[in-house]
């Protein structure tokens, strides 16, 4: 089945505690992305990455770091999570032929920093 | 810089009434235009969108929005709603062409449909 997965699923944390969200997807897509969601803020474009090796930032990505070494995973870091950044936080991947235009989207990640 | 207004946060109707989600974008270029739907605590899912060529765009479950160039909007419309559409829907917006791979979200419309 194709889909984008995201681990974990939940997530309680401490300010400070480093963590990864991992995204993969089995579509072979080259197009991957990371939004986070907050309440009457819709969804905003953490970082984006258009191939291995080749990521650029979105609106809100100060806090995060990505990183692509294969096509399939695009990790989401946070280096020193705060509580601003309790958020839920979507994965997405589309065919380099379709860019933008068709995403597929993860189930989400749901992120609580204390 | 693209933005994208969605002017309503939340629209509650009652069942089989028609409704209208409206949006608005601001580009200097030219656009594709997204709407997105949320059922309560799920992912994302593609409504339809608008590439090219018609203005008038058909989507799943009955939705349909149009592309107005001179007012700059993307409202979506549909005749008849069900309990089943209560949910909440982006409309998101991006430049065409080229290689372009940034999105830009509205703030949503929490969709609510009562018997």
């Amino acid at each position: 089945e194709a889909q984008v997965t995201q681990n974990p699923r939940y997530l309680i944390t401490v300010t400070g505690k480093k963590l990864t969200v991992t995204c993969s997807q089995n579509m072979n897509h080259e197009y991957m992305s990371w939004y986070r969601q907050d309440p009457g803020l819709g969804l905003r474009q953490i970082y984006y990455s258009m191939n291995v090796e080749v990521t650029d930032k979105g609106d809100v990505p100060e806090g995060y770091k990505v990183s692509r070494k294969e096509k399939r995973n695009f990790p989401l870091i946070l280096e020193s999570p705060s509580p601003n950044q309790t958020s839920l936080y979507f994965c997405a991947s589309s065919p380099r032929t379709s860019g933008i235009t068709t995403q597929y989207f993860g189930p989400g990640t749901r992120l609580l920093v204390l | 810089a693209q933005s994208v207004t969605q002017l309503d946060s939340q629209v509650p109707v009652f069942e089989e009434a028609p409704v209208e989600l409206r949006c608005n974008y601001s580009s200097s270029v030219s656009v594709y235009l997204f709407w997105y739907v949320q059922y309560p605590n799920q992912g994302l899912q593609l409504l339809l969108k608008y590439l090219s060529g018609s203005t008038l765009v058909k989507g799943i479950n009955g939705f349909e929005a149009e592309f107005n160039k001179s007012q700059t909007s993307f409202h979506l419309r549909k005749p008849s709603v069900h309990i089943s559409d209560t949910a909440e829907y982006f409309c998101a917006v991006s430049t065409s062409g080229g290689s372009n791979y940034k999105l830009t979200f509205g703030k949503g419309t929490l969709l609510t449909v009562n018997p």
